[in-house]
């Protein structure tokens, strides 16, 4: 079974400071890797996805992420933060199926706080 | 190309009722996935549907059920409902797969009260 934790419920960053979202996921097989943001009352949107290409993925709005097996890690950056990436950003992990389609499990989200 | 609609947005309902939420893919998506999300427990995995058959079943009681149209139109269903359902229920489309290489996309919910 697949499985994800985000560390930190909540992330606080000044507006232009990196922002460093952690991921770890855990799974007995190479996995897909996902990460989404959330603004209120709104759906999910996919940032950027790892599917075992280039193990450094970029995305849109600036933010990039690194797949790396050794320690199984797939945290999310963005060299500078904007006001407009305050939001809930989610974690997941699915990985191909055996018998069935693919489920992605996801974390339980890291809320992004910028400060001006 | 319109995104995925969801209708209600907003919708409340008592215990013990049944409640039906509907879900519209992008054109052209065949894979239709449904997740609860509350602040407990998270965004869990419903079920999905896939040219009008379900692929794969979350861990939810039967009160839940599904089912997808011709159109690639989804439909769930929460009968008996309890205190606990109240969350905001997404619903995502994809060309073929929830999880795998395909970009899910994702509708703006119906958000479920349960008195």
């Amino acid at each position: 079974a697949q499985s994800v934790t985000q560390l930190g419920s909540h992330v606080s960053v000044s507006e232009g400071a990196l922002v460093l979202l952690r991921c770890n996921y855990s799974s007995s097989v190479p996995p897909y890797l996902f990460w989404y943001v959330q603004y209120p009352n709104q759906g999910l949107q996919l940032l950027l996805k790892y599917t075992s290409a280039a193990t450094l993925v970029k995305g849109i709005n600036g933010f990039e992420a690194e797949f790396k097996k050794s320690e199984t890690s797939f945290h999310l950056t963005k060299p500078s933060a904007h006001m407009s990436d305050a939001a809930e950003y989610f974690c997941a992990v699915s990985v191909p199926p055996s018998g069935g389609s693919y489920i992605p499990t996801f974390g339980r989200g890291t809320s992004l706080i910028v400060h001006p | 190309k319109a995104g995925v609609t969801q209708t209600p947005r907003y919708l409340i309902k008592t215990r013990g009722q049944q409640v039906t939420l509907s879900c519209s893919p992008i054109s052209g998506h065949r894979s239709v996935s449904w997740y609860q999300q509350t602040p407990g427990q998270g965004l869990q995995f419903l079920f999905e549907y896939f040219s009008e058959t379900q692929r794969n079943k979350g861990n939810f009681p039967g009160r839940f059920s599904g089912r997808q149209f011709s159109n690639s139109r989804s439909e769930m269903n929460v009968s008996t409902l309890e205190l606990g359902d109240s969350a905001l229920y997404l619903c995502a489309s994809s060309l073929e797969s929830s999880g795998g290489t395909d970009t899910q996309y994702f509708g703006p919910g119906t958000r479920l009260t349960v008195l």
